[in-house]
């Protein structure tokens, strides 16, 4: 298994433009969630998904968009890229149904990250 | 909404110590309390994890505390050693199986002295 896999791992964009961070996992987890980590804060969750076509607002959704179509994407948008989101952004999932009551059924698992800069 | 606040911010002791990292939390209907450990550049990895329906968890060198009535649960790692040194974040979450939607707090650089 890769496991969480994110891409790209780094990125510059100038203010204004849009992209989209790429998520992926193989576990056959159902929770996916986006969060950024700036330096002091710890991480904010953005958006989160239960499951595929299921999508809900973090602490800091405003600027971004997701959508899920599969169980193993979750996307994220930035719209008009801003200063205020250069952060190092995170994915998880979690959550394998067909685990039952293992301890280890909802641990959560991150990707790598990807750096983004917006000049 | 949840608040979760961590203390200290930085924490440097001698290796063989002990450390100590308390984190407390506002939403009284919270449930779940996990610990990462993120190195330098590095993701977040889980170390620890415990549930309202348990007061303590060890693991190794490695245990957690939780004091509902308080509204805080802590951090334990003893015969600390250098590779102990990293960023340790505490997080909450409610319901069941709702890991997906951790809120953090704002972490602990701990530094582990040789």
């Amino acid at each position: 298994n890769a496991g969480v896999t994110q891409t790209p791992k780094f990125q510059v964009l100038k203010t204004g433009q849009s992209m989209t961070l790429q998520c992926a996992q193989d576990m056959n987890h159902e929770y996916m969630s986006w969060y950024r980590q700036d330096p002091g804060m710890g991480l904010r969750l953005i958006h989160y998904s239960v499951g595929a076509g299921i999508t809900d607002q973090g602490e800091v959704p405003n600027g971004y968009n997701v959508s899920r179509s599969t169980t193993e994407d979750f996307p994220l948008r930035l719209l008009s890229a801003a200063p205020s989101q250069t952060s190092v952004y995170f994915c998880a999932s979690s959550y394998n149904r067909g685990l039952g009551q293992a301890s280890h059924t909802d641990t959560q698992y991150f990707g790598p990250g990807t750096r983004l800069t917006v000049l | 909404g949840e608040n979760v606040e961590q203390h200290p911010s930085t924490l440097s002791v001698q290796e063989g110590d002990s450390a100590v990292i308390k984190c407390t939390y506002s939403d009284s209907a919270s449930n779940y309390f996990p610990w990462y450990k993120q190195e330098l550049g590095k993701r977040p990895q889980l170390i620890i994890d415990i549930r309202s329906n348990v007061g303590e968890k060890k693991d190794q060198r490695i245990a957690v505390t939780l004091n509902k009535t308080a509204k805080h649960f802590s951090l334990h790692i003893t015969e600390t050693q250098p590779e102990d040194s990293a960023v340790y974040f505490c997080a909450a979450s409610k319901g069941r199986y709702s890991s997906y939607k951790l809120i953090f707090g704002s972490g602990t650089r701990l530094l582990v002295r040789p």
